[in-house]
């Protein structure tokens, strides 16, 4: 049973657009969620996380989106570069320390 | 700082046999993480230490695999024996409760095959 959902494998923008990467959730109990970001051959890297009790978390470029009624986050990157190409992981924690990742979306940013 | 140090990086072995996977995590850290990546699961929690004491080994597939922390520095991962469906990306991760848990470091992992 996948707690956490990337439906999209893969996504594909051009350089200086928005990327939107989404995320869908099925467990009631996560109380923080966070993206993260794999290049090939290296481990995954936090990049933000959010607080089940906000609805918007920025930093720099990356935004990330919480609409708890539906279940559903997004990760929203603006401009896209082509360092932002890699593999990104959503996860959910609850526990205080068991994080739950999707299967992740490859992004590919292209000049 | 190293980071979380994973040896070896590639395994390449026959079906049957023993495998161990490594994994010295960021000094000071109290929590360690191993995961399994595949493309159908993506990143799954295979189980999680505090203070060298296993919390949570729910993930681990079967019994052929398991897991050792005997001491803060130092982690093992054992399948005994291999099967070619445990072919995947093996990471170890790490973090500090202080930070409540919303930061895990991961290592390089380990990919091995199982022919």
């Amino acid at each position: 049973d996948q707690q956490v959902k990337q439906n999209s494998p893969s996504l594909s923008v051009q350089e200086g657009r928005i990327s939107i990467l989404n995320c869908d959730y099925t467990n009631s109990m996560f109380d923080y969620f966070l993206w993260y970001k794999k290049y090939p051959a290296e481990g995954p890297t936090f990049l933000i996380s959010i607080s089940s009790i906000k609805d918007k978390n920025e930093d720099g470029r990356f935004t990330v989106f919480l609409n708890k009624s539906a279940k559903h986050l997004s990760l929203h990157i603006v401009p896209s570069q082509p360092g932002d190409s890699a593999v990104y992981f959503c996860a959910g924690r609850y526990n205080t320390d068991k994080l739950i990742f999707g299967t992740g979306t490859r992004l590919q940013v292209f000049p | 700082d190293a980071g979380v140090i994973q040896s070896p990086r590639h395994e390449v072995t026959e079906m049957g046999q023993e495998v161990t996977l490594r994994c010295k995590p960021i000094s000071g850290h109290d929590y360690l993480f191993w995961y399994r990546q595949t493309m159908m699961r993506g990143l799954e929690l295979l189980i999680y230490f505090n203070n060298n004491v296993p919390i949570d080994d729910s993930g681990m597939p079967e019994d052929r695999f398991s897991a050792k922390m005997p001491n803060a520095s130092f982690s093992t991962l054992k399948i005994q024996p291999s099967e070619p469906r445990d072919s995947a990306v093996y990471f170890c991760a790490s973090s500090l409760s202080a930070s409540g848990g919303k930061e895990q470091f991961f290592g390089p992992g380990t990919r091995l095959t199982v022919l």
